[in-house]
């Protein structure tokens, strides 16, 4: 069974609106970390915003922020005020367990296109 | 933070050859991972490395992948034969920051023909 499942292929949105990207989790472990990267065409991953299971706030960095439902196991990414330079491929991943494992579980991703 | 260097940015192959790529991560940190990202898919964990040694290879391709990491610090992963399937970029990454984020290298896109 999938661990993160991004549900939306590829999405396209118009420049200054509001976007979320779908990210669902499956886990057994009470410790986990869930992260969202983006990559542009050029192929660098970037790390964009981090949410820990016992986070009690949902996380944000400056236009991104995640939200984060936890019974619903879901850690959504928002961005606000859509960019071009926003368009990229956006990954959601988790860390199960201690830190230390550092391994990270990674879903298909969705392409992201932003419309003038 | 000087960041992950990778090389070479791209490598065209016929099958059947050999190729390596290089990987230079942050100063001082101990975990490096090589991920294999197909086009369309997310990344794929191939080899992880606590300084020198061998933490995670479950998902390596013993057969033909290889990889290495001398003194701690440089890595290098080599195929050897190539397949048309391993086309893909392949990501050098280590931990970075208190959240246990990955910092990741340009990567190097291979492609066999």
């Amino acid at each position: 069974a999938q661990k993160i499942t991004q549900t939306q292929p590829g999405m396209f949105v118009q420049e200054k609106e509001a976007v979320t990207l779908d990210c669902t989790y499956d886990t057994s472990d009470p410790s986990y970390g869930l992260f969202w990267y983006k990559q542009p065409s050029s192929g660098e991953m970037i790390f964009l915003i981090y949410q820990g299971s016992y986070d009690q706030q949902n996380a944000t960095e400056g236009r991104y922020s995640l939200n984060f439902q936890k019974a619903r196991k879901s850690a959504n990414l928002v961005i606000s005020a859509s960019q071009l330079g926003d368009s990229a491929m956006y990954f959601c991943a988790m860390r199960e367990g201690f830190l230390s494992n550092y391994q990270l579980i990674w879903g298909a991703g969705t392409k992201l296109i932003i419309k003038p | 933070e000087a960041g992950v260097a990778q090389s070479p940015r791209y490598k065209i192959i016929e099958k059947r050859q050999s190729v390596a790529f290089w990987c230079n991560p942050i100063s001082g940190h101990a975990t490096l991972y090589w991920y294999q990202q197909i086009l369309g898919q997310g990344p794929k964990l191939l080899i992880q490395f606590q300084n020198n040694g061998v933490v995670d290879d479950s998902q390596l391709p013993k057969d033909r992948f290889s990889a290495e990491r001398l003194k701690g610090v440089d890595s290098t992963l080599k195929i050897q034969p190539a397949k048309l399937e391993d086309s893909a970029v392949y990501l050098c990454a280590t931990p970075g920051g208190g959240t246990g984020e990955l910092f990741f290298g340009e990567g190097s896109r291979l492609t066999v023909l």
